[in-house]
């Protein structure tokens, strides 16, 4: 069955700190993996898109990390804002030209002053 | 370019009624997506269209749901004899093509609430 794990499920930091979610995934065939935040009551965001062959991808404070061997990917964040408290949502979709997109629970972030 | 645009934002219905999503997509956009998201969980794949074509369905998609993209611009998602189990958020996205590496871009979202 083609699912997707994040950990943790919700995380509480302070202004300026540094973490790190992360997202355990089985879908396969693999074709892509997105991040994408969302706010309270709002769509999701995209933050970041990789494919197999990609191992990191930057989006300002934002990182991902992709590990197409291990099935596991993880997001960083740098340098938090009050602005990052949101869930944060890890997206999968198998190759095939399928539009069906497999998502995560979500990690929510909660970033104090 | 004025984004994935969702209407109406709220709807509160009685049970048994039927409610009507309207989804703009991002003009040029070719694909459109519908999902379902409950309180605290992930969006959950409702359907798709390549144009005007719906490719897939999940097995959420009862028969109480319909879903059209008539000449493949704005699409509906309709919900006939709405039950307490249907209320959750629809979001609607949409993407260039069915390209690995294209951004799909989401909806703010309709709440519907049912009581």
């Amino acid at each position: 069955k083609n699912q997707v794990e994040q950990s943790p499920q919700s995380l509480i930091i302070l202004e300026g700190k540094n973490c790190t979610l992360q997202c355990n995934y089985t879908v396969s065939p693999f074709s892509n993996l997105r991040w994408y935040k969302q706010d309270t009551g709002r769509g999701p965001v995209s933050l970041t898109i990789m494919t197999f062959s990609e191992n990191t991808k930057s989006n300002g404070r934002y990182t991902a990390t992709l590990d197409a061997d291990t099935k596991q990917s993880s997001l960083h964040i740098t340098a938090s804002q009050l602005s990052d408290s949101a869930s944060y949502i890890c997206v999968v979709s198998a190759s095939g030209n399928t539009g069906k997109l497999i998502f995560g629970q979500g990690t929510t972030l909660q970033v104090k002053p | 370019d004025t984004g994935v645009s969702q209407n109406p934002r709220h709807k509160i219905t009685k049970r048994g009624q039927n409610v009507t999503f309207r989804c703009d997509p991002i003009s040029e956009h070719n694909r459109l997506y519908w999902y379902r998201q409950t309180l605290g969980q992930g969006p959950e794949f409702l359907t798709y269209f390549q144009n005007e074509a719906q490719l897939e369905k999940s097995r959420l998609l009862s028969d109480r749901f319909s879903a059209e993209r008539p000449k493949g611009s704005f699409s509906t998602l309709e919900i006939q004899r709405t039950e307490q189990g249907d209320s959750a958020m629809y979001l609607c996205a949409s993407s260039l093509n069915g390209y690995t590496g294209n951004t799909i871009y989401f909806g703010e979202g309709s709440w519907l609430t049912v009581v």
